[in-house]
């Protein structure tokens, strides 16, 4: 079966700390991939996307994922996070195949200390 | 350029009672997808439906839940009867093109049942 790990579920890190989600999946066929940050009691975000070419895609609010077919992975970074990153972080895959539906992961949950 | 619209924001039931949510998608927009966020958890798709036609509903629980994205109106995922366990965000997302693949996101529907 499809599916999406995010194997951080809370991580807590210091303002201006460096940030690495890790998200791994699980398809062996072509996918575009997403990341969407969620703010408390808001809806979801695009941070960024993948769809083909530089596996580095550059996102929103100075987020960045590399896609690392070989390793099933598109990892979301940040070289230094602030407290308004705070946030829940959702990584999304869909493959481009079928109905085209999201599989998302479970979520990773940032906190950021001032 | 108007996004996806969901209504109500926040809907509250009682057991028993039944719950419309409606989705417009963006204009031009004829593909709508919906995924429901229970707490403390990812999305998770429910159904898929093109105008008239709904395409795949493998996520949907088998009883009281039902969905449709008539010729003409919003689309409406109609819960029965509920219960407390379907307390939950519910996001709906739309697709101008199945080729395009990226899916625009509503702001919600929280739905709570007392």
């Amino acid at each position: 079966a499809q599916s999406v790990s995010q194997h951080n579920h809370h991580v807590i890190l210091s303002e201006a700390a460096s940030l690495e989600l890790g998200c791994n999946y699980s398809y062996g066929g072509t996918v575009n991939l997403f990341w969407y940050v969620q703010y408390p009691g808001q809806h979801l975000q695009l941070l960024l996307k993948y769809f083909s070419g530089d596996p580095l895609v550059k996102g929103i609010k100075g987020f960045e994922a590399e896609f690392i077919k070989s390793k099933f992975s598109f990892n979301l970074r940040k070289p230094s996070v602030q407290w308004s990153d705070t946030a829940e972080y959702f990584c999304a895959v869909s493959p481009l195949s079928g109905t085209y539906k999201y599989i998302f992961g479970t979520g990773t949950r940032l906190k950021v200390l001032a | 350029n108007a996004g996806v619209m969901q209504n109500p924001r926040h809907l509250v039931r009682r057991r028993g009672q039944e719950a419309r949510l409606r989705c417009s998608p963006m204009k031009g927009h004829s593909h709508v997808y919906w995924y429901r966020q229970l707490p403390e958890e990812g999305l998770k798709f429910m159904v898929y439906l093109q105008k008239e036609n709904i395409i795949d509903e493998s996520g949907m629980p088998k009883e009281r839940f039902s969905a449709e994205f008539p010729k003409e109106g919003p689309s409406i995922l109609r819960i029965q009867q509920v219960v407390r366990g379907d307390s939950a965000a519910y996001f709906c997302a739309s697709l101008g093109l199945a080729g395009d693949n990226e899916q625009f996101f509503g702001p919600g529907t929280r739905l709570t049942v007392l």
